[in-house]
């Protein structure tokens, strides 16, 4: 059964710090690892994603670090603000048959960055 | 651009009905994925469509369903409610079928009493 697994399941950081949040999962079968925002009572929003063949990408203050001999990945947030409160999500693209656009998405972390 | 446009926001029925969600993809994107959001389940996908033909279909009953239309327009249905259905649906749309990047719609929230 595929599988994505999330940790923490929330988290308290002070302005300006790290927020770290990390993913794993169980088979080799996924090619694609987006990250996903979701403020209550909104949609899930795309943060920055990343594929296999790759180890980091950084857009702005979110860095994805990709292990893929350890089948794990984590978001990190640098300089955290409190605008940066929300749930996030983990997710993986399972590379089946033909293209896909169905995700299989880790449990969610609450973020909750203190002034 | 105009994002993707889920349609009732919000709704209450009661067990043994059923119900009929929209979603409009932003223009231009022809794949439509349906997801289910609960707090105990989390986010889980439904099924995805393309070309008005269902791709892909997750582990649900068979009271869920979907289509689509030619102009990229979704529907999904839940026929008999159960309580246990009561939850956000979430529709993403993409540009195409293994597309990188899903954009999200706000959701509907239904309620079964």
């Amino acid at each position: 059964q595929q599988q994505v697994k999330q940790s923490p399941q929330s988290l308290i950081v002070q302005k300006g710090g790290i927020s770290i949040i990390n993913c794993a999962y169980e088979n080799t079968a996924f090619d694609y690892f987006p990250w996903y925002q979701q403020f209550p009572g909104k949609g899930p929003a795309l943060l920055i994603a990343i594929r296999p063949d790759v180890s980091e990408k950084k857009e702005g203050r979110f860095t994805i670090s990709f292990n893929k001999s350890a089948k794990q990945f984590s978001l990190h947030i640098m300089d955290s603000q409190p605008g940066d409160s929300a749930t996030y999500f983990c997710a993986a693209r399972p590379r089946e048959g033909g293209a896909t656009n169905k995700l299989i998405f880790g449990t969610g972390t609450l973020l909750a960055v203190q002034p | 651009k105009a994002g993707v446009t889920q349609t009732p926001r919000y709704l209450i029925k009661t067990r043994g009905q059923q119900v009929t969600l929209s979603c409009s993809p932003i223009s231009g994107h022809r794949s439509v994925s349906w997801y289910q959001q609960t707090p105990g389940q989390g986010l889980q996908f439904l099924f995805e469509y393309f070309s008005e033909t269902q791709r892909n279909k997750g582990n649900f009953p068979g009271r869920f369903s979907g289509r689509q239309f030619s102009n990229s327009r979704s529907e999904m249905n839940v026929s008999t409610l159960e309580l246990g259905d009561s939850a956000l649906y979430l529709c993403a749309s993409s540009l195409d079928r293994g597309s990188h990047e899903q954009y999200f719609g706000p959701g509907t929230r239904l309620t079964v009493t």
